[in-house]
């Protein structure tokens, strides 16, 4: 498996609070992706970083904000938790982008996150 | 029209049998592609990538590709109880176009 750790696992928090979710990679690849999974949709992409303090949106991407200020560590943040919020999130890396060896994206095991 | 559609199922099958799972997608700029399976409350796994038309055998396992009809597929030969999950079809671009884009996937049991 992939070095990838999600943390935490699981989260309950009130509408209206702070949370951060924290991926950590042991591998030194370069691309981190924060996705998150609902019924229906599937996977949709929230934030991606490209570098340390390289950072972009997703298609997904209002109401987070994500920072990167090590290699290996890529932060996710619900300024305000809302309800629709409410899924499980997904962190990726990835060595490289475009299409090609080292190209393909690899999960970490989730943080299923409840905002009640 | 989404650009990856995915029959989600599920689909059930007994153990032994050919599974054929699929996708199609609408953009013609998609050049890569691949299946992750996907247990029950764990992470996606990359199953099989490929890049090109035609067929990619791994195992029990054959990626097929047909770009001119923009359909994808993973075929499972001699399925196994172990092989249920959920199955997504992933697929991504050339040009500024290199973020992934999935299928909502098919949740697949092999009955023993």
């Amino acid at each position: 498996d992939a070095g990838i750790t999600q943390s935490p696992r699981h989260k309950v928090t009130e509408t209206g609070t702070p949370v951060t979710l924290r991926c950590h990679q042991t591998e030194n690849h370069r691309y981190m992706y924060w996705y998150r999974q609902d019924p229906g949709h599937g996977l949709r992409l929230i934030h991606y970083s490209y570098g340390v303090k390289d950072t972009d949106k997703g298609e997904v991407s209002d109401g987070y904000s994500v920072s990167r200020s090590k290699t290996e560590d890529f932060l996710l943040t619900l300024e305000s938790a809302t309800s629709s919020q409410t899924s499980v999130y997904f962190c990726a890396i990835s060595e490289s982008e475009g299409v090609g060896p080292n190209t393909e994206a690899f999960f970490g095991q989730g943080t299923r996150l409840t905002v009640v | 029209q989404k650009e990856v559609e995915q029959d989600p199922g599920p689909l059930s099958v007994p153990e032994g049998a050919i599974v054929s799972l699929n996708c199609t997608y609408s953009n013609s700029a998609f050049q890569y592609f691949m299946w992750y399976r996907q247990y029950s409350r764990k992470g996606p796994e990359l199953l099989m990538y490929t890049y090109s038309s035609g067929n990619k055998e791994d195992g029990r396992f054959t990626a097929q590709v047909d770009k001119s009809s923009k359909y994808i597929s993973l075929f499972i030969r001699d399925s196994q109880p172990s092989d249920s999950a959920t199955y997504l079809c992933a697929m991504k671009g050339g040009g500024s176009n290199y973020k992934l884009t999935f299928g909502k996937g098919t949740l697949l049991t092999v009955n023993p």
